[in-house]
């Protein structure tokens, strides 16, 4: 399977706290995304990074990028209750139209 | 602008029977997918369209068929439905050029009994 790998798989924080979620990927990437998905909803993209990118900020969201390590980690800054949800990375190999998503990370965010 | 639209949201099927699960987005988008939804496995693509005319395998292609009827619409169909494919079903699109973003529908919920 070229299906990513998420950790961790699970994580419970204190509302103010940062998480962080990381990605492992197996293939030649033209670039890698975050989406959230909140219970029994659809996916929304939060962020994409490029293959020739190393970091990329949106709000209070931090991505990094290693394409030599295959790996990004998505950083959630001062945490809030409304940021309880799953998330997800998703990459597109080089060349290719598919979009492969791994498996996820479940984030609760304690108030 | 209602974005990607799912139908149905929720389908209960008996053992054999078959649906079609319909899709349609209002973007103008080239590319669509679909994936399936199963605990711990998050989302696994079944099938996609790169552009309108083509369809290609994903990953867990055995059991459907699609249709790129135009740029709009994707249907994805169980001909014989199995209780392996209860699932939540998941339609996407996206412009299709590299670097771009894919936009989900909000599921179909599908139990096969």
């Amino acid at each position: 399977s070229q299906q990513g790998e998420e950790d961790p798989q699970a994580l419970s924080i204190q509302e103010g706290e940062n998480a962080t979620m990381n990605c492992s990927y197996k293939t030649s990437i033209n670039n890698l995304q975050w989406y959230r998905q909140n219970s029994g909803r659809g996916l929304v993209h939060l962020i994409l990074i490029r293959s020739n990118e190393r970091e990329k900020h949106s709000g209070r969201l931090r991505v990094t990028l290693d394409t030599s390590k295959k790996s990004s980690s998505l950083l959630i800054t001062a945490s809030r209750a409304a940021d309880t949800a799953s998330y997800f990375c998703a990459f597109s190999g080089a060349g290719s139209y598919q979009l492969t998503f791994g498996k996820g990370t479940k984030l609760s965010v304690i108030p | 602008n209602a974005g990607v639209t799912q139908t149905p949201k929720f389908q209960v099927l008996k053992t054999g029977q078959s649906m079609t699960l319909q899709c349609a987005q209002d973007m103008n988008h080239n590319s669509m997918y679909w994936y399936r939804q199963d605990p711990g496995m998050g989302l696994r693509l079944i099938y996609y369209s790169a552009s309108e005319g083509t369809t290609d395998k994903g990953e867990v292609p055995n059991g459907y068929n699609v249709s790129r009827l135009n740029k709009r619409e994707f249907s994805l169909r169980l001909e014989s439905a199995a209780p392996s494919q209860t699932s939540v079903y998941f339609c996407a699109s996206s412009l299709g050029q590299r670097n771009t973003e894919a936009f989900f529908g909000q599921g179909t919920r599908l139990t096969v009994v």
